[in-house]
């Protein structure tokens, strides 16, 4: 069965600094893997997506993500946080077969 | 305006009361999904569909129903509901499966229902 896991319940960070999201992941083929942010009181929203070809890729908002499929990683990152930034990270994995599974969540709290 | 659609967005109801709580997209996308979110678990998709009669099981079905015969509309069917149930939901769409070239993937969801079971 395929999992996420996403091992920091919260994570805090400065203003300004750079930011680091973990999620890690386990799925027969190849990973389909996304980010969505979700602010409070509201639906889940699309930040970025692995599908095949480079690692490092870009999404919305200046977030950016690495696939590494030799430690099975796809962490979150952005080299300066801001405080509208804060809200709470879901990262998942799509198979063949259409399931998906998402991870636990990470809330993200940015310091002013 | 591309968007999902769920309705009703809140709903108290008592315990084997049968409900059913529509989604509706307006992208043409093939694929549908219903998802429950509860603090500390995340999302976990109940069922998904690939198009028109065609209805998996998700991680959490038991206790739902759900049918696509329409290929807009996903309605998630709670035939006699238990406090167990009591969560936020979501519905979300995608235009392309995993595995078709030159997809998006990606899903687009509605602004959750939620729903309390007494």
């Amino acid at each position: 069965a395929q999992s996420v896991a996403q091992p920091e319940d919260q994570v805090n960070v400065a203003e300004g600094n750079p930011l680091t999201v973990k999620c890690t992941y386990s799925v027969s083929g190849n990973p389909y893997l996304f980010w969505y942010v979700q602010y409070p009181n509201r639906g889940l929203q699309f930040l970025l997506k692995y599908i095949t070809g480079d690692n490092l890729v870009k999404g919305s908002y200046g977030f950016e993500a690495e696939f590494n499929k030799s430690q099975t990683s796809f962490h979150l990152k952005k080299p300066s946080a801001l405080v509208s930034d804060s809200a709470l990270y879901f990262c998942a994995v799509r198979d063949y077969y259409q399931k998906v599974t998402f991870g636990t969540g990470t809330k993200l709290q940015v310091i002013p | 305006e591309a968007q999902v659609t769920q309705n009703p967005r809140y709903l108290i109801t008592v315990t084997g009361k049968k409900l059913t709580v529509t989604c509706s997209q307006n992208m043409n996308h093939e694929y549908m999904s219903w998802y429950r979110q509860d603090p500390g678990l995340g999302l976990r998709q109940i069922y998904y569909s690939m198009n028109v009669e065609a209805t998996d099981k998700g991680d959490v079905p038991e206790g739902y129903k759900v049918s696509r015969k329409e290929k807009r509309n996903f309605p998630l069917i709670l035939e006699s509901p238990s406090p167990n149930q009591t969560s936020l939901y979501f519905c979300a769409s995608s235009s392309s499966m995993a595995g078709e070239e030159g997809g998006t993937y990606e899903q687009y969801f509605g602004p959750g229902t939620r729903l309390t079971v007494t």
